[in-house]
């Protein structure tokens, strides 16, 4: 079955500075990858999705992720964060279900706090 | 609607009452999930509707959990005799059959047992 790990539970870095968080997962085939942000008080919004291709992907709001298949993760990376950047951050694996459908698994989570 | 609504927003119950969440995918979009989430925890997986199929159910965690979908529309999730550790917010997310992410969750509902 597939799993997904976030490291860290929660990150504190300084707006401007850059950013990386962790996710490995575990899966037999090739994975779907996926990060999402929860801001507070708002629902689950989609930064990005690796499915197959180039490996470095980008995504909404200045972000990216790298697959690394030899290393089973998925880091997401921003080069200078701002303090609306402050949210939960979920790394999660999807498995096709068939007729275009994912079942996907959530790591736990990390939570960025931005310093000023 | 314009995205994926939910109701009721927050609900309170006592142990062992029922309750009924309900859930109003964005207009057709054929695939609903229900998640649900704890505290300080990731989401988890619960049931899975693609149009007329049959659900697939493998996310529920007790017989006191159930869940329907009339066609493509709104679904509700039913908890039977609600125990605390059934406290969590309870997601809800549409796609299109074959958009193969999960781009549209809803704001959730966050349910407390007392």
């Amino acid at each position: 079955a597939q799993s997904v790990t976030q490291p860290d539970i929660h990150i504190t870095v300084s707006e401007g500075a850059s950013l990386e968080l962790r996710c490995n997962y575990s899966y037999g085939a090739t994975p779907y990858l996926f990060w999402y942000v929860q801001s507070p008080g708002q629902g689950l919004q989609l930064l990005l999705k690796y499915f197959s291709g180039d490996t470095l992907v980008q995504g909404i709001k200045g972000f990216e992720a790298e697959f690394k298949r030899s290393q089973s993760s998925f880091n997401l990376r921003k080069p200078s964060v701002h303090w609306s950047d402050a949210a939960e951050y979920f790394c999660a694996v999807g498995a096709p279900m068939g007729q275009g459908a994912q079942k996907l698994v959530f790591g736990q989570g990390t939570r960025l706090t931005i310093n000023p | 609607g314009a995205g994926v609504s939910q109701s009721p927003s927050n609900k309170v119950t006592e142990k062992g009452k029922d309750v009924e969440l309900r859930c109003d995918p964005i207009s057709g979009h054929t695939a609903l999930y229900w998640y649900r989430q704890r505290l300080g925890q990731g989401l988890e997986f619960l049931i899975y509707f693609q149009g007329n199929s049959a659900p697939d159910k493998s996310g529920l965690p007790s017989d006191r959990f159930s869940a329907e979908r009339t066609g493509e529309s709104v679904s509700t999730l039913t908890i039977q005799r609600t125990q605390q550790e059934d406290s969590a917010v309870y997601l809800c997310a549409s796609s299109r059959r074959t958009s193969g992410d999960l781009r549209y969750f809803g704001p959730g509902t966050r349910l407390t047992v007392t």
